[in-house]
């Protein structure tokens, strides 16, 4: 079945350095979708990317959707403490529709 | 309301005791998700909801695991003759179409379960 993968697990990064999380998907998707869970909260929509290519920016938050349509990144230049949390990506199958959630990345910020 | 609302929030059982989890989804969202969260792990599908009816229950892990929706509105998930395996966040999503449409889901707070 389909399936999504998020690398890396887990990041560890001093205030200040950057971060990327990458997402990586066995079919082609219609859409990716990216969520944001502080601990101890629940997931919050972030974005949507549709179009291949397509690059979206949020202050430092910056979407990429591959040409290909099946993987995706989310960076973020100079981390601050407030971005510590889990960033989800989900795939929506071009071929069921159904939206896949990847495993998530855990980021951690050292002041 | 203005969000999903679940209920309880938390809920400590013994091993073997039924529980009923709630949601609320947002008014007039068609579409209704449940997902269980692991401690550390993420997002697994549990079923789907487009109205009162459930076109996708692919991901309810065994028989002991149901759900309604009555009135395109309120939804309970009943776990019966829980298992420790059992204990997790369980969280519910709604939005304004399902199926194949581009909408976001909008998560509630989930409900904590532990198993003793």
């Amino acid at each position: 079945g389909q399936q999504v993968m998020q690398i890396p697990q887990y990041q560890h990064v001093q205030e200040g350095e950057d971060f990327t999380t990458y997402c990586n998907s066995s079919t082609t998707l219609s859409n990716i979708q990216w969520y944001k869970q502080r601990p101890g909260g629940h997931p919050v929509f972030l974005i949507q990317l549709v179009k291949s290519g397509e690059v979206k920016k949020q202050k430092r938050l910056t979407f990429q959707f591959g040409e290909a349509k099946k993987n995706s990144s989310l960076h973020i230049t100079a981390t601050q403490t407030t971005d510590v949390g889990t960033y989800f990506c989900a795939g929506r199958s071009s071929n069921t529709g159904k939206l896949i959630f990847g495993q998530g990345t855990t980021l951690q910020v050292k002041p | 309301g203005a969000g999903v609302s679940q209920s309880p929030s938390n809920k400590v059982t013994e091993k073997g005791k039924d529980v009923e989890l709630r949601c609320d989804p947002i008014s007039g969202h068609t579409a209704l998700y449940w997902y269980r969260q692991r401690l550390g792990q993420g997002l697994e599908f549990l079923i789907y909801f487009q109205g009162n009816s459930a076109p996708d229950k692919s991901g309810l892990p065994s028989d002991r695991f149901s759900a309604e929706r009555t009135g395109e509105s309120v939804s309970t998930l009943t776990i019966q003759r829980t298992q420790q395996e059992d204990s997790a966040v369980y969280l519910c999503a709604s939005s304004d179409r399902g199926g194949r449409s581009n909408q976001p889901q909008h998560f509630g707070d989930g409900t904590r379960l532990s198993i003793l």
